[in-house]
């Protein structure tokens, strides 16, 4: 089973809303990514938890706010996004093999994310 | 800096066709290689990747790429293209330095009737 899976598919939401994007994987990897992508764009890369620590933040502003309350689950509080949010957010997960640029990244189907 | 170029952001071919989509990276040290496709409001599905050993990586969907080292190359192809394969196409490299992969701009495929 190479599943991740996201929760919701779609969120529309308010310039002053709070609301949270869920990631899960039961494929046992150690490593969680979260992704932005805009139209017509790669993905771009926000943050990376390793064994449930928080290891790469890519200067993302803090009103992303990401959390991964055990080894299967990873979150993406959002509080206060701008317009320029919107974009499809993707999570991923892979082993931990040691040589992180050879680890493949398993990707779930995103949540389109509107703000409006 | 290490990154990697998508030559042609769209590419159109007859269905049964010949696919060439190209990738070249820029790196002095051993890459690893991905490709993955995105079919429209869903997310990247790993196609095929290179690690080491065998250069001509064969893939799903009756994808393959082919490292070439001298080119600095990890060309995409598929002998005869499908309907189907109408997709966002993105090449990547990482590296046992880094932390995270380089995703290129992506090359649309477009597919005729």
């Amino acid at each position: 089973d190479t599943e991740v899976t996201q929760t919701p598919k779609h969120l529309v939401m308010g310039m002053t809303n709070k609301k949270s994007l869920k990631c899960e994987q039961h494929m046992g990897h150690r490593a969680m990514y979260w992704y932005k992508q805009k139209a017509k764009k790669p993905p771009e890369l926000m943050f990376v938890y390793s064994y449930e620590k928080l290891s790469i933040n890519e200067s993302v502003p803090s009103r992303f706010s990401p959390e991964c309350p055990n080894s299967s689950l990873l979150n993406l509080h959002l509080h206060a996004l701008q317009p320029e949010d919107s974009a499809l957010y993707l999570c991923a997960s892979s082993q931990i093999t040691g040589t992180s640029g050879r680890d493949t990244q398993y990707f779930g189907p995103g949540t389109r994310l509107t703000v409006l | 800096a290490q990154s990697v170029t998508q030559l042609g952001s769209h590419v159109s071919v007859s269905e049964g066709a010949l696919v060439l989509l190209r990738c070249n990276y820029s790196s002095s040290v051993p890459p690893y290689l991905f490709w993955y496709v995105q079919y429209p409001n869903q997310g990247l599905q790993l196609l095929l990747k290179y690690t080491t050993g065998a250069t001509l990586v064969k893939g799903i969907n009756g994808f393959e790429a082919e490292f070439k080292k001298s080119e600095t190359s990890f060309h995409l192809t598929k002998p005869s293209a499908h309907m189907s394969d109408a997709a966002e196409y993105f090449c990547a490299v990482g590296y046992s330095s880094a932390s995270k992969i380089i995703f290129g701009s992506g090359t649309r495929l477009s597919i005729r009737p």
